[in-house]
């Protein structure tokens, strides 16, 4: 069973620093990786997709990287902002049209 | 371009009331859908994901139901609601590889 795991839970930092949110998984056969935004109380809003013959996407001051081999993500946020305080969340696929499996992600807040 | 509907936004209901939320996707056809649950504290659950119109998969057995009537509408119901229920509903669908969530229902089960 695939197991999705994000590191650190919450993160603070002040605003302009880089910094990097991390995302495991358990099983390294997966057919791809999509990063996700939610506000609070708010649904969740699609940041990056990649697929498993990626290694990385970038949007903006956003970068996503993947490692299949080690069953590792990254997400690097360049000179953080307050509005990217939100969750971040990881989920996985493990094939086309296939459900998502979600960590438990990360809970970011920039300081002003 | 495609947009997903879903409501409502919040709902209160007493315990072992009935339950019915719904999902709609406009500007695509025979898309994936899905119900998840966000419980307070926990991460996202998969409750259940539809193919097709009347194809129904159930990923965890539970007090609730899905239904597909029409190839663009996902309804989530149960007949009886429980304390337990309580949390965050949020529809998804799915032109592969890609997910797009709907803005959730926030249910309250008191």
């Amino acid at each position: 069973k695939q197991e999705v795991t994000q590191i650190p839970a919450a993160l603070s930092v002040p605003e302009g620093e880089n910094l990097v949110l991390n995302c495991s998984f358990t099983d390294s056969a997966i057919y791809n990786l999509q990063w996700f935004r939610q506000d609070p109380g708010k649904g969740l809003t699609s940041l990056l997709l990649i697929q498993s013959s990626q290694r990385e996407q970038t949007s903006g001051r956003l970068n996503a990287s993947l490692d299949k081999s080690s069953g590792r993500s990254t997400l690097y946020i360049a000179a953080s902002q307050p509005g990217d305080s939100a969750t971040y969340l990881c989920a996985v696929a493990l094939w086309i049209g296939n459900m998502l499996t979600f960590g438990g992600g990360t809970r970011l807040m920039v300081k002003p | 371009s495609q947009t997903i509907h879903q409501w409502p936004a919040t709902l209160v209901q007493p315990v072992g009331s009935p339950l019915s939320l719904e999902c709609t996707v406009e500007g695509t056809s025979n898309p994936n859908l899905y119900w998840y649950r966000q419980a307070a504290g926990r991460g996202l659950q998969l409750l259940f994901y539809s193919v097709g119109i009347g194809q129904i998969s159930s990923e965890v057995p539970q007090n609730l139901s899905a239904s597909r009537p029409q190839d663009r509408q996902f309804i989530l119901s149960s007949k009886k609601l429980l304390l337990s229920d309580s949390g965050f509903y949020l529809c998804a669908w799915s032109p592969p590889p890609e997910a797009f969530f709907g803005q959730g229902t926030r249910l309250t089960v008191v």
